[in-house]
């Protein structure tokens, strides 16, 4: 146990379909990221939040769209998704952004885009 | 941005030491070398992590060369349960949020 929690575990969608990801954090911890992970390719960060404000937002598409409604909580929707979007979604979290910050990973949200 | 090289796969027999080696040949004065691992289906595993000396925790030793071109993760006892991807990654401070992971090394212990 990390300290990250993420649901659901596994989720299967329709490309019209819509979903959300949560991911919660009990560290105390003020910066929270997602990370994309596709088979045989390495993770990928997406998004970055700290103090609940996005900082940054690595060129992903609009069908992604993340929300940051505390410090302990960090949601990404899916909606129109494509099936090359099926991947282990990876949420962390850290104390600040600052480079020398271990960041703590959850368990990770395997998706699957029909 | 840092990049590192490892190698794709590895193997080990249980109970002798795994050294993992990593490449960081562009490395900056200010950039920390961090090891994580990740095991099938679950989320990355922080290990280790050092700027220059050499360091040590109850999971791993990791050795940074003088020039800081290369550096081993050292598993002094391999277990079956240290079967996983290892990541070998340099933090990037300009991008302040950034772990940029590349595709890792693939270490099996054999029984």
């Amino acid at each position: 146990e990390t300290g990250v929690t993420q649901t659901p575990r596994h989720l299967v969608m329709g490309m019209t379909n819509k979903k959300s990801l949560k991911c919660e954090q009990h560290l105390g911890h003020n910066a929270m990221y997602w990370y994309k992970q596709s088979a045989k390719k390495p993770l990928e960060l997406m998004f970055v939040y700290s103090l609940e404000e996005r900082v940054e937002n690595n060129s992903v598409p609009s069908r992604f769209s993340p929300e940051c409604p505390n410090s302990s909580h960090l949601f990404l929707h899916l909606h129109t998704l494509q099936p090359e979007d099926s991947a282990l979604y990876l949420c962390a979290s850290s104390q600040g952004v600052d480079p020398y910050n271990e960041q703590f990973f959850g368990p990770g949200t395997r998706l699957t885009v029909l | 941005d840092a990049k590192t090289t490892q190698p794709p796969s590895m193997d080990c027999a249980e109970g002798r030491a795994a050294n993992l080696p990593c490449n960081h040949s562009t490395i900056s004065g200010n950039e920390y070398v961090y090891w994580y691992r990740q095991i099938h289906s679950q989320g990355p595993q922080y290990i280790i992590h050092g700027l220059k000396n050499n360091e040590t925790n109850e999971m791993a030793s990791l050795i940074i060369t003088e020039d800081r071109k290369s550096s081993t993760l050292i598993l002094p006892h391999a277990t079956l349960r240290d079967t996983a991807v290892y990541y070998c990654i340099v933090r990037v401070y300009s991008s302040a949020s950034k772990i940029i992971f590349g595709s890792g090394t693939r270490l099996s212990i054999r029984p």
